[in-house]
């Protein structure tokens, strides 16, 4: 099946620092990315839609400038939380789909930790 | 305003027994459903997508029905066993007006006990 991985699977930075996250396809291209982010107990919110050589498309309410998306290949995606601080403390995992209407495949998530 | 619910408290049954989890949406108009696995700490795995016009659709132990009319769907695991301890969470694909964005229920745990 469809493999996508993440890194790093945890990180730990100092708040105001700025931390990127890795999305990869690893068997197939994406033409589609998405990452979210997960609260405990909570379910999946959807930060952003990316599309390989254009701009993602920000969920409303998710600021553009703090979550940085890059999708510069189809196999590669990549989340930079800028200027990190404790609230930005959260489970990010990214998924990749062939198109719609197909299912979505899941890295493993990253654990951010904002001190 | 837009909703999507499931089972809202933790589902515990004996192993062997059929776990039935509920999904229930308003204001939506989903051109698929999909449900996946959450294990803690991990991202969810996809188990099986239904269309807006199929009324069940199995997958080995697995059942997916999808009642556009009552704007619900049930998810059932027949002889379940402890390993299929985890979370489950429904997802509606919109496709026709978000390219194929989900937007997740919150889940259900469900524990099955040996």
């Amino acid at each position: 099946g469809a493999v996508v991985s993440q890194h790093p699977s945890w990180v730990i930075c100092k708040s105001g620092t700025s931390v990127k996250i890795e999305c990869r396809s690893l068997d197939f291209q994406a033409t589609t990315m998405f990452w979210y982010r997960q609260f405990p107990k909570q379910s999946l919110m959807l930060m952003a839609t990316s599309n390989e050589g254009s701009k993602a498309t920000y969920e409303q309410g998710v600021e553009k400038d703090k979550f940085l998306i890059n999708h510069a290949s189809l196999t590669l995606s990549t989340l930079t939380v800028t200027s990190a601080h404790p609230e930005d403390s959260s489970f990010y995992i990214c998924s990749a789909s062939l198109g719609a209407p197909y299912e979505q495949y899941f890295g493993p998530g990253t654990r951010l930790t904002v001190t | 305003s837009q909703k999507i619910e499931q089972n809202s408290e933790a589902l515990n049954i004996q192993e062997g027994k059929t776990a039935t989890l509920t999904c229930n949406y308003t204001n939506y108009s989903p051109a698929y459903l999909q449900w996946y696995r959450q294990d803690p700490g991990r991202g969810p795995v996809f188990l099986l997508l239904i269309r807006e016009n199929e009324k069940e659709k199995r997958k080995e132990r697995l059942k997916v029905t999808f009642d556009t009319t009552l704007k619900q769907s049930l998810f059932h695991i027949t002889a379940s066993q402890p390993a299929d301890s985890a979370t489950y969470l429904c997802a509606l694909d919109l496709l026709y007006n978000q390219g194929g964005k989900l937007i997740f229920g919150q889940g259900t745990e469900l524990s099955v006990k040996p």
